[in-house]
């Protein structure tokens, strides 16, 4: 089955400590996105890259980074300089930037010790 | 810049029908997408709006008038099962801007 995994599920972090959360994704997109959710709050984009070796900065970028190594997968590193990390966060890929469908992972959820 | 408008929180009657609105400010607008997503679980794309006019998908349909900036989702026939949050997203030729989200209750 296509489709997109994250990893893991939970994570816990401690302070000054930098994480990295897993997205892959077997759909053969090209573009790939990271989403930070807050309670009642909506999708924010963190950040996003549109082909392998090439990403840009979204919305929230301060506090994150990323690589786009690979078409198939787009890890997001969280370091201790987000001072606020604990959320929910979500990768999304799309067959384009552009496109108006994006297909999410399950999700990870983030918690700070 | 852009911004999107759409109600917190909206409560229902199971069988009835229900209306999610979303009014949008955005330059290169091309269409509007709905998405669904169920406490802790991942948004999944619902429709895609890019002329005017009406969309239907099975109990679900979604409207969009480019000259008033404003869309909406139409529920009917409402099951538990569609308490959930919306969010409707404008697509531009760069990501999608999501909107803030609609939590909407489905009571019996």
């Amino acid at each position: 089955d296509g489709g997109i995994t994250q990893s893991p599920k939970y994570l816990f972090r401690k302070e000054g400590q930098n994480v990295t959360l897993s997205c892959e994704q077997n759909l053969n997109h090209d573009a790939m996105y990271w989403y930070r959710q807050d309670p009642g709050q909506g999708l924010r984009l963190i950040y996003y890259s549109q082909i392998v070796n090439d990403f840009q900065k979204g919305d929230i970028a301060e506090g994150y980074s990323v690589s786009r190594e690979k078409k198939e997968s787009f890890p997001l590193t969280v370091t201790s300089a987000q001072k606020n990390p604990t959320a929910f966060y979500l990768c999304a890929s799309s067959i384009g930037t552009g496109e108006e469908t994006q297909y999410f992972g399950p999700g990870t959820r983030l918690l700070v010790l | 810049g852009q911004s999107l408008e759409q109600p917190s929180e909206v409560t229902a009657v199971e069988g009835a029908i229900v209306q999610i609105n979303c009014t949008y400010q955005t330059s290169g607008f091309y269409g509007l997408s709905w998405y669904q997503q169920h406490d802790g679980g991942a948004p999944t794309f619902l429709s895609y709006n890019a002329l005017d006019g009406l969309e239907e998908t099975g109990r679900f349909s979604s409207f969009l008038s480019r000259s008033d900036s404003y869309g909406y989702l139409l529920l009917q026939e409402l099951q538990m099962k569609d308490s959930a949050s919306y969010f409707c997203a404008v697509k531009r030729n760069t990501p999608l801007v999501f909107g803030k989200g609609t939590r909407l209750s489905v009571i019996a």
